[in-house]
């Protein structure tokens, strides 16, 4: 199947600082990749989607300014939270789906945001 | 607009006994369906998914879904529940011509021993 690596699983930084997370398909090209925000037993928030060599796009109430997202290449999309702050904790999580039209998307392990 | 209704919160199940995870859909065109599985602080995994075909689809772990179109529904069964079956389970639809999936609030499945 295909793999899609996130890093790092985890990552504690203080306030006023920014954070990269990196998600990368392993076996496959990536068209389209999708960034989510999970809160403690609650489902998975689409932030935004993000096509290689396009700007993304954000979903409503999404700060675009904050959370950075940058798809350089067919394999590897970022995600930069800026001048984070403690309300930012939380668990990201991207995924990546194949042109293949069906839609399956892939995820990555996540990545659990802790702002001090 | 498409969207996931999972009306369980959670659902309790001894081992070896059936279970079912209910989810139904709204969508305009015609829906791909997908269910994933997802254990504590991690990604999700994918279990099954419905894009045509059979109504019944068998998946990963022994899971499977029927579709119903007219119940517009797309329930997770599994004939003999484990005690490591118990994580948070999604199901997700996405629309024809649309590049997004859309999650249900999730539904957490405790098996006893």
């Amino acid at each position: 199947g295909a793999v899609v690596s996130q890093h790092p699983s985890w990552v504690i930084c203080k306030s006023g600082t920014s954070v990269k997370i990196e998600c990368r398909s392993l076996d496959f090209q990536a068209t389209t990749m999708f960034w989510y925000r999970q809160f403690p037993k609650q489902s998975l928030m689409l932030m935004a989607t993000s096509n290689e060599g396009s700007k993304a796009t954000y979903e409503q109430g999404v700060e675009k300014d904050k959370f950075l997202i940058n798809h350089a290449s067919l394999t590897l999309s970022t995600l930069t939270v800026t001048s984070a702050h403690p309300e930012d904790s939380s668990f990201y999580i991207c995924s990546a789906t194949r042109d293949r039209g069906d839609g399956e998307a892939f995820f990555g392990q996540g990545t659990r945001l802790t702002v001090v | 607009a498409q969207s996931v209704a999972q009306p369980e919160d959670q659902v309790n199940v001894a081992e070896g006994n059936p279970l079912t995870v209910k989810c139904t859909y709204s969508v305009s065109g015609n829906p791909y369906l997908f269910w994933y599985v997802q254990y504590p602080n991690r990604g999700l995994q994918f279990l099954l998914k419905y894009i045509t075909g059979d109504n019944l689809v068998k998946g990963s772990y022994g899971f499977e879904a029927e579709f119903n179109k007219s119940q517009t529904s797309f329930h997770l069964k599994k004939p003999s529940a484990l005690v490591s079956d118990s994580a948070l389970y999604f199901c997700a639809v996405r629309d024809t011509g649309f590049q997004k999936l859309v999650f249900g609030t999730g539904t957490r499945l405790l098996v006893s021993p």
